[in-house]
């Protein structure tokens, strides 16, 4: 079946600074879809790309769809205090399903 | 406001006992999906209702049951919980249909489950 690879498994950053996490498959993706989980909550969309080689962004954030489809990437600039949580990519194919990364657990520093 | 909805938001049982979680959504979504996520580690898909058809994944337990009533509520039944069964359990809703099969899921905020 599909595995996602996703990197780093955690981050430690100082407040300020700028984060990439990654996210990388065997195989194609129709959809990727980037969440944060807060401690305790469900997971919040962040950003959805839908064509390869797309770029979006959503305030602070900017992720890409991969022109080979296998892959994807999600930038945070300038990071606060509030950012911190675990970031989890998700890839998906025409069947709807959802096939999750490990997380990114990101801790920034004031 | 909050458009998928899971409650309680935490449940004690015991060994044994059987317990229910509840999901209800606002979104009309016509999929709703059952995971099970363990700490540190991303969620596990256990099952989902595409319209009224249920969808059981391969290595989900016997012991984990669902109940879609009406469009708009999902039920997760466990039967006989176990120790292993202690996790946080997310409801999630999407809107599929053949004009736009690339819709995200969006999650609720999770019922954490804990076995005595």
């Amino acid at each position: 079946g599909q595995q996602l690879n996703q990197s780093p498994q955690s981050m430690f950053i100082q407040e300020g600074e700028d984060v990439s996490m990654n996210c990388t498959s065997s195989s194609i993706f129709n959809t990727w879809l980037w969440y944060k989980q807060d401690p305790g909550e469900g997971p919040v969309l962040l950003i959805a790309l839908y064509k390869a080689g797309e770029l979006t962004s959503n305030g602070r954030l900017t992720a890409q769809f991969g022109i080979t489809r296998k892959d994807s990437f999600l930038n945070i600039s300038a990071s606060i205090p509030s950012d911190v949580g675990i970031y989890f990519c998700a890839g998906r194919l025409s069947n709807y399903k959802l096939t999750f990364g490990k997380g990114t657990l990101l801790t920034v520093n004031p | 406001d909050a458009m998928v909805i899971q409650n309680p938001r935490y449940q004690v049982t015991q060994f044994g006992k059987p317990v229910t979680l509840s999901c209800s959504q606002t979104l009309n979504h016509n999929v709703m999906y059952w995971y099970q996520q363990k700490s540190s580690q991303a969620p596990k898909l256990l099952f989902h209702y595409y319209d009224k058809d249920f969808n059981n994944e391969a290595d989900t337990p016997d012991n984990f049951q669902s109940r879609r009533p009406n469009t708009s509520f999902c039920f997760l039944d466990i039967r006989s919980p176990g120790l292993g069964d202690a996790a946080m359990y997310l409801c999630a809703t999407s809107r599929e249909f053949a004009a736009a099969s690339n819709q995200p899921q969006h999650f609720g905020d999770g019922t954490r489950l804990s076995i005595l």
